[in-house]
């Protein structure tokens, strides 16, 4: 089983800053790793697929790096909206299908 | 649009059973495999079960095998999950999701499954 491992577990930060957000794979999972943000009360929605490919609707704010074993999202100029909770996530090796276990971004 | 209702849900007692249904509209449901994806309370997600497009295949997390099973019915647009002997931890909002890794991926709005004495 791949391991996801995200980092930090919790960010605060003020509105309009650009934060980078970690996630560490276990083994190699390629180029196959996706970021969710979910919000309090929602189903995840898929932000960026692929490492680096932004999906339908997702401002260009929020960018994907990374392959192999490190990753990261960042979103540059946080927006109140931003504030949420994201999940990596590998379609490399499975199943399992692994998710991080999230890094929480909060209002400083 | 593409909609995905997750229904359901409920409370029950330990060892009790639950079926959970997914009903999808807005895209062509035989050409996705289907996943289930759970949520404990204050917790992260967790992938459950997946079924291929044609109900082919099926994986199951060590969690659930051999308590849960994972169908489809291609003609009514349907994911079920199936669930029995459940347990204090299993409790979690349950997600069907097409999980395609790629544009296409949709998630339905969960329901709640609780267990409890």
């Amino acid at each position: 089983e791949v391991v996801m491992t995200q980092s930090p577990g919790t960010l605060s930060v003020f509105p309009g800053e650009t934060v980078t957000l970690s996630c560490r794979a276990s083994q190699s999972v390629g180029s196959r790793l996706a970021w969710y943000q979910q919000k309090r009360g929602q189903a995840p929605r898929l932000l960026v697929y692929g490492t680096s490919a932004r999906d339908v609707g997702v401002p260009a704010r929020f960018s994907g790096s990374g392959s192999g074993t490190d990753f990261t999202l960042t979103i540059s100029g946080l927006q109140s909206e931003d504030f949420a909770v994201y999940y990596c996530q590998q379609y490399e090796h499975w199943p399992p299908w692994t998710f991080g276990q999230g890094t929480k971004l909060e209002i400083k | 649009q593409v909609q995905l209702v997750d229904t359901g849900g409920g409370v029950v007692q330990p060892g009790q059973s639950l079926r959970l249904s997914c009903a999808v509209s807005g895209l062509t449901f035989s050409n996705f495999g289907m996943h289930w994806i759970r949520q404990a309370p204050g917790r992260g997600l967790e992938w459950v079960a997946t079924i291929w497009e044609d109900g082919s295949s099926e994986y199951y997390a060590a969690s659930v095998r051999g308590r849960f099973r994972i169908s489809r019915d291609n003609s009514k647009s349907t994911l079920f999950l199936e669930m029995n002997a459940l347990r204090v931890e299993d409790t979690a909002v349950y997600y069907c999701a097409t999980l395609a890794g790629g544009p296409s991926d949709y998630w339905g709005q969960g329901t709640l499954v609780g267990v409890s004495s």
